[in-house]
């Protein structure tokens, strides 16, 4: 089961930041917080992942508050390409399988 | 294209039927996936490979679902008798292990409609 929860679903206006919560209360002291995306018809994407320390990469920002307990993967400037079901995944990296929940539907607005 | 690849991206069959489905992983990748997604959920884990090695099954891959990966390369998912049930899109992934940066690469899935 999916150790994670989400909102199931959040608009967010183009061009504007897309602030996508998480919480992972559960989390151990090893396992990190990944985070992909799925675009309509197509198989999940990376975005990012982290243990602590703030991320960043050149799609995306994941925040995660220092008990560890939840996180946040921030889309500076949304475009509605970014119109997805985003999923916050905690796994030891290289021991298990991805495990997915239902995610947030994203919905970037014109 | 170096990405995972699978074919047919999609297959209408009957109920009762076999169904194989095809993965091809980025090449260098040691570690494929399989999942199943049904309308709404989240890919399912279903079963995943170590090289030639199958290292985990799911409790959702019943006895009709049989995967196997003989060289290390490519894989093959078969589902013997197929029923309605079995209609999902079906993903393959693939990544690298004993890396800190074990992302995994996904395939566009192949739809399978059982009617």
């Amino acid at each position: 089961d999916a150790k994670t929860t989400q909102p199931p679903s959040m608009d967010c206006a183009e061009g504007r930041a897309a602030n996508l919560p998480c919480n992972h209360s559960t989390i151990s002291g090893n396992e990190y917080v990944y985070w992909y995306r799925q675009i309509h018809s197509q198989g999940p994407q990376y975005i990012i992942h982290g243990l602590k320390n703030n991320e960043t990469n050149e799609m995306a920002s994941l925040i995660i508050t220092e008990d560890r307990k939840s996180s946040t993967l921030i889309l500076p400037h949304a475009t509605l390409r970014d119109t997805a079901v985003y999923y916050c995944i905690v796994r030891v990296p290289g021991n298990t399988p991805l495990v997915f929940g239902k995610g947030t539907r994203l919905s970037v607005i014109a | 294209d170096t990405g995972v690849s699978q074919n047919p991206r999609h297959k209408i069959t009957k109920r009762g039927q076999n169904v194989t489905f095809r993965c091809d992983p980025i090449s260098e990748h040691n570690r494929l996936y399989w999942y199943r997604q049904t309308l709404g959920q989240g890919p399912e884990f279903l079963t995943y490979f170590q090289n030639e090695a199958q290292l985990e099954k799911s409790r959702l891959l019943s006895d009709r679902f049989s995967a196997e990966r003989p060289k290390g390369s490519f894989s093959t998912l078969e589902i013997q008798r197929t029923e309605q049930g079995d209609s999902a899109m079906y993903l393959c992934a693939s990544s690298i292990r004993d890396s800190m940066n074990t992302e995994a690469f996904f395939g566009q899935g192949t739809r399978l409609t059982v009617v």
